[in-house]
């Protein structure tokens, strides 16, 4: 069972454009990260969001918690080609021991 | 100094082969973790080491069997391996289980032959 829900799965804009990505649930979490993933290597971690409506901002990049903490999103401003990645929400439940990933979202950003 | 290694970067083996994976923090962290990831899949944990006990494991097959020798260490010890397990292996480490956010190594990209 996936627990989040990423959308879209797949992004391809230009450079310059914004974009959002979603992490959605039908369960709360007591937190949520946000990592980007490049091919090949690990995933890196960019934010943590633990308080419900919390809004954290990381330069171009906007990240919000829902105010129930069960979904979340992540906002990208102009676009670059720097910014391309997969995008991976994970999210920790109070019940649970262990991250619950997103399936992803895979963003191409063109010059 | 937020970084985890892992070595090696690349991996390939037979299927008869005895391998291991190695990962390391300097950190401090007391809680160490093992991942799979297939291509556009998200990570799989594996297993979970807490202050250097096994404290969770994934009903993973016997032919991945881990190790931690010491608080910064952490082995991944690979024998008679499928090709279905063709995969990117990724550390991850965090201060403690549970609640703590979680720093992963670049990963080794095992294939099996």
């Amino acid at each position: 069972t996936q627990l989040l829900e990423q959308s879209p799965q797949f992004l391809s804009i230009q450079e310059g454009e914004n974009l959002t990505v979603y992490c959605n649930s039908s369960s709360v979490f007591s937190s949520l990260q946000w990592y980007r993933q490049e091919p090949g290597e690990g995933p890196v971690l960019l934010v943590t969001v633990v308080t419900g409506g919390e809004v954290k901002k990381l330069k171009r990049l906007t990240f919000q918690f829902g105010d129930a903490r069960k979904d979340s999103s992540l906002h990208i401003t102009a676009a670059q080609p720097g910014d391309t990645g997969l995008y991976l929400c994970a999210g920790e439940q109070n019940s649970g021991y262990a991250l619950n990933f997103g399936k992803g979202t895979s963003l191409l950003v063109t010059p | 100094d937020t970084e985890v290694t892992q070595t090696p970067k690349h991996l390939v083996m037979g299927m008869t082969n005895k391998k291991s994976l190695k990962c390391e923090q300097h950190m401090g962290h007391r809680a160490m973790y093992w991942y799979k990831q297939k291509a556009k899949k998200p990570p799989e944990l594996m297993f979970v080491y807490s202050y250097e006990k096994l404290s969770i494991n994934e009903s993973v097959p016997s032919r991945f069997s881990p190790e931690c020798p010491n608080s910064s260490l952490l082995n991944l010890h690979l024998h008679a391996l499928q090709p279905e397990d063709s995969a990117l292996y990724l550390c991850a480490s965090s201060p403690g289980f549970r609640g703590y956010e979680q720093y992963f190594g670049p990963g080794t990209r095992l294939t099996v032959t």
